[in-house]
């Protein structure tokens, strides 16, 4: 199946600063999943974007899913130390049977 | 309503004795993922079950690992004869329906240490 891509693989910002994760795929995305991994947690869902050029917020995050759903952006306004974790897009058709694959995270770290 | 429960949290195995993991789906859900994890890294797919049946386990190595998830009771991944490599983080993830309709919910993992 493919695989999603993402980077970077780790960021490191200054509390306050924004921060952008970016996912791509060679071919077009049927629709895109995020998760966030907290340090020694699970995965847990975060969103789902489906139509093409597709925006959506949750709070001071703002999730994009690319006009030829190839690629997908997750960005974050203005970090916060509890924004710290791993963010993770995933593909729901990665898989032969459709079981979600996941790209390879980027790891977000916020210094106070 | 309860989520994706897993045990136990922590499991140490000497090599070569068996490690048996469990995982409860969310009440109402039928598909059941097993991912695992290495330290800093991705999550990587193991095996995906539907009640009964297994529907790929293409992310499985052929030998010493296998999954169930029985009519009645909770999903198993078990793993014969561990070896220092199968040290991971293992987690279970159930969803009410397809991926491309539902999204996962993972239990907190089950963390193996062989020694």
């Amino acid at each position: 199946g493919q695989q999603v891509m993402q980077i970077p693989q780790y960021q490191h910002v200054q509390e306050g600063e924004d921060f952008t994760t970016y996912c791509n795929s060679s071919t077009t995305l049927s629709n895109i999943q995020w998760y966030k991994q907290r340090p020694g947690g699970h995965p847990v869902f975060l969103i789902q974007l489906v139509k093409s050029g597709e925006v959506k917020k949750q709070k001071r995050l703002t999730f994009q899913f690319g006009e030829a759903k190839k690629n997908s952006s997750l960005h974050i306004t203005a970090t916060q130390t509890t924004d710290v974790g791993t963010y993770f897009c995933a593909d729901p058709y990665g898989g032969s049977q459709g079981n979600l694959i996941f790209g390879k995270g980027t790891k977000l770290s916020v210094k106070p | 309503n309860a989520g994706v429960m897993q045990n136990p949290r922590h499991l140490v195995r000497r090599r070569g004795q068996e490690a048996r993991l469990r995982c409860s789906p969310m009440k109402g859900h039928s598909h059941v993922y097993w991912y695992r994890q290495l330290p800093e890294e991705g999550l990587k797919f193991m095996v995906y079950l539907q009640k009964e049946n297994i529907i790929d386990e293409s992310g499985m190595p052929k030998e010493r690992f296998s999954a169930e998830f029985p009519k009645e009771g909770p999903s198993i991944l078990r793993i014969q004869q561990v070896v220092r490599g199968d040290s991971a983080a293992y987690f279970c993830a159930s969803s009410l329906g397809r991926t491309y309709n539902s999204p996962l919910h993972f239990g907190n993992g089950t963390r193996l240490t062989v020694t």
